[in-house]
This record gives C-alpha cells, sequence and structure tokens, in this order.
C-alpha cells in the first residue's frame, strides 16, 4: 500500500529563517511525486511536479528536491506571507488513474 | 476564471438529510476527481471520471455515496442519509489525461457540517 509521511506536523519559524520539510514516501512505482500548498478553508495550490531522484524544482522562495525515498521542500528566507500548509502527494503507476495518495501535511506558520 | 469550481462553499445539514454537490472541472480536462478532508488530514481519493465514465472508487466510498458526472462536463457528489461521520471538506480535481504524473488542480471545496 502506497504510504506518504510528512514531518514535521507544525513549524513555526521567524521570518528569514530558512528551513526544510520532509516527506518520506513508500509507493509500487513513482508515476510523480507533488506537492502543493493549503491555505485555511480553501483548496490545494499546485507547486511542483517531481519525476525522478534527484530532479529539482525552483520558484521564488521554495525548492523541491526528490530522492528515491523522500522528498524535501526548502524554503529560504520566508516570510509571513508563506504561512500555510503543505501537503505532499505520489502517484503511483499501478494506478491507472493517476489518483493521489496525500501525506498529512506540515504547517507552516512564519512570523514577522 | 478557468480554474476548478465547486458548489456551494458551505452546507449545513441535519443527519439523515441527503446533499449534493456540484464540480465544474476546467474545461480541456478529461478526469475529474473526487477527494474528501477532514480536519488536520491530508486529502483522500474518492473516485474520478474519465470523461463521462466512473472508472474506480475508494473503499472509503460507502453505498450512500453517489457520483455521475453526465455528458463529461460538470460532475455531482451526493451522500443520501447524511451522518455525523460525513463532515468533511469535499474537494474536486481535475487534469488532463497522461502517462507521466499528471498534476491535479483543485476547486475550493464544499465544507459539510452534518448536526
Amino acid at each position: 500500500e502506497d504510504q506518504v509521511t510528512q514531518s514535521p506536523e507544525a513549524l513555526r519559524l521567524q521570518e528569514g529563517e530558512s528551513s526544510s520539510l520532509n516527506c518520506s514516501y513508500t509507493v509500487s512505482g513513482l508515476r510523480g511525486l507533488f506537492w502543493y500548498r493549503q491555505d485555511p478553508g480553501k483548496g490545494p495550490e499546485f507547486l511542483f511536479t517531481l519525476y525522478s531522484a534527484g530532479e529539482e524544482k525552483e520558484k521564488e522562495r521554495l525548492k523541491a528536491t526528490l530522492t528515491k525515498k523522500e522528498s524535501f521542500l526548502h524554503i529560504t528566507a520566508p516570510k509571513p506571507e508563506d504561512s500555510a500548509t503543505y501537503l505532499c502527494a505520489v502517484q503511483a503507476s499501478k494506478n491507472a488513474g493517476n489518483m493521489l495518495t496525500f501525506g498529512g501535511g506540515t504547517r507552516l506558520m512564519v512570523k514577522p | 476564471d478557468t480554474g476548478v469550481s465547486q458548489d456551494p462553499r458551505h452546507k449545513i445539514t441535519k443527519r439523515g438529510q441527503n446533499v449534493t454537490f456540484r464540480c465544474d472541472p476546467i474545461s480541456e480536462h478529461n478526469r475529474l476527481y473526487w477527494y474528501r478532508q477532514t480536519l488536520g488530514q491530508g486529502p483522500e481519493f474518492l473516485t474520478y471520471f474519465q470523461n463521462e465514465a466512473q472508472l474506480e472508487k475508494s473503499r472509503l466510498l460507502s453505498d450512500r455515496f453517489s457520483a455521475e458526472r453526465p455528458k463529461g462536463s460538470f460532475s455531482t457528489l451526493e451522500i443520501q442519509r447524511t451522518e455525523q461521520g460525513d463532515s468533511a471538506m469535499y474537494l474536486c480535481a481535475s487534469s488532463r489525461v497522461g502517462v507521466a504524473g499528471v498534476e491535479q488542480f483543485f476547486g475550493p471545496g464544499t465544507r459539510l457540517t452534518v448536526l
């Protein structure tokens, strides 16, 4: 069974204090690993797709990396507007329908 | 706005009542997904459509739940005889069809509260 575990569950940072969020996964054949941002009361907003180990993607202060067992979301010099829940999800090659298996998320709070 | 839309955004109902939610996907997307998210958890897959065909259902989808996508456009999710355990955020997502990992785009969700 596909599993995704995110850590920490919650993270408090001061503005400008860089850190990383972890996503560990077990999947039988990775088709893609996805990062989403979710603000309270809203749907997840797509950030990145990673396909294979060694791949990296960047967007503003966020950088996502992938190994064979985990992915990291690095946040450089965060601002208060980066406060949100960050969700990691995998698509398994055995699932023809490409449904996503999500982790529980990391709730990030950035204080000014 | 060309994103995924959902209606209503909030629904409060009494136990035992039936409710129906609507999702309008991004127009060029063939696939439409329904997920359920409870507080503090990630979304869980319920079911998906490719065009008008419902191709897979999760074991989370009890007999009280039914989904349709007539003509391969919008979709509805109906819950009959609601229970308090049905209280959650119901999320709809759409994507194009692809072999490699294909990103799904989510709507704003419908928050269901069963009293």
